[in-house]
């Protein structure tokens, strides 16, 4: 059974860079598609980016070139970087597992969820 | 991008009932849509994908139907586990995009 668990500070200030790491187990990162998605408080979810595992990309243009995913297959996660926060950025962070094959994708395995809150 | 548009945005049903949320697309995606469960304090778990197939493991009790811009998700008989807030998820086209929910209650 594949798990993923988000790990990183719960506390950012604003103008900073926000930075979480994805725990895969229970199966390799050496295939599929990796990505993180956010729920502001009390909204709905937002699809920031993903990540291939041959380290090809695409972001959601709404976050422009703040964000950056890379890929750490020796220690089998990958992980989140969000320049320049602010309050907007306050928000439960997920990361999931993108299985596209064929004609479909889909976010089959999903995090708990880190809550990550931006201020001074 | 394309918007997803979910209705209603919250629904108050009694146990046994038969439940039914909306989903409209901004413009055609085939049957490209997934639909997703998720529970307060959890990540969203996967239900129906392609608009009408159903993630393995998933109660007969879900599922899904529509194509081009309709799509409607079903439960046929509301059981106490299932309240939750439920999200449908385009993708057709980047960047992927969701519903903005329906929070499920019990009447």
């Amino acid at each position: 059974q594949v798990q993923l668990q988000e790990s990183g500070p719960g506390l950012v200030k604003p103008s900073e860079t926000l930075s979480l790491t994805c725990t895969v187990s229970g199966g390799s990162i050496s295939a599929y598609h990796w990505s993180w998605i956010r729920q502001p408080p009390g909204k709905g979810l937002e699809y920031m980016g993903y990540i291939y595992y041959n380290g090809r990309t695409n972001y959601n243009p709404s976050l422009k070139s703040r964000v950056t995913i890379s890929l750490d297959t020796s220690r089998n996660r990958f992980s989140l970087k969000l320049s320049s926060v602010t309050a907007a950025d306050t928000a439960v962070y997920y990361c999931a597992r993108l299985y596209c094959s064929g004609s479909t994708c889909y976010f089959d395995y999903w995090g708990q969820g880190t809550l990550v809150t931006v201020s001074s | 991008d394309i918007q997803m548009t979910q209705s209603p945005s919250s629904l108050s049903a009694s146990i046994g009932d038969r439940v039914t949320i909306t989903c409209q697309a901004s413009q055609d995606i085939r049957n490209y849509l997934n639909w997703y469960q998720q529970k307060p304090g959890k990540g969203p778990k996967l239900l129906i994908y392609d608009a009408s197939n159903s993630e393995t493991g998933v109660p007969s009790r879900f599922s899904g139907s529509g194509s081009g811009t309709d799509f409607t998700f079903t439960i046929s008989s509301l059981q106490p586990e299932d309240i939750a807030t439920y999200y449908c998820q385009q993708f057709a086209n980047l960047p992927y995009t969701f519903g903005q929910g329906t929070k499920l209650e019990i009447k």
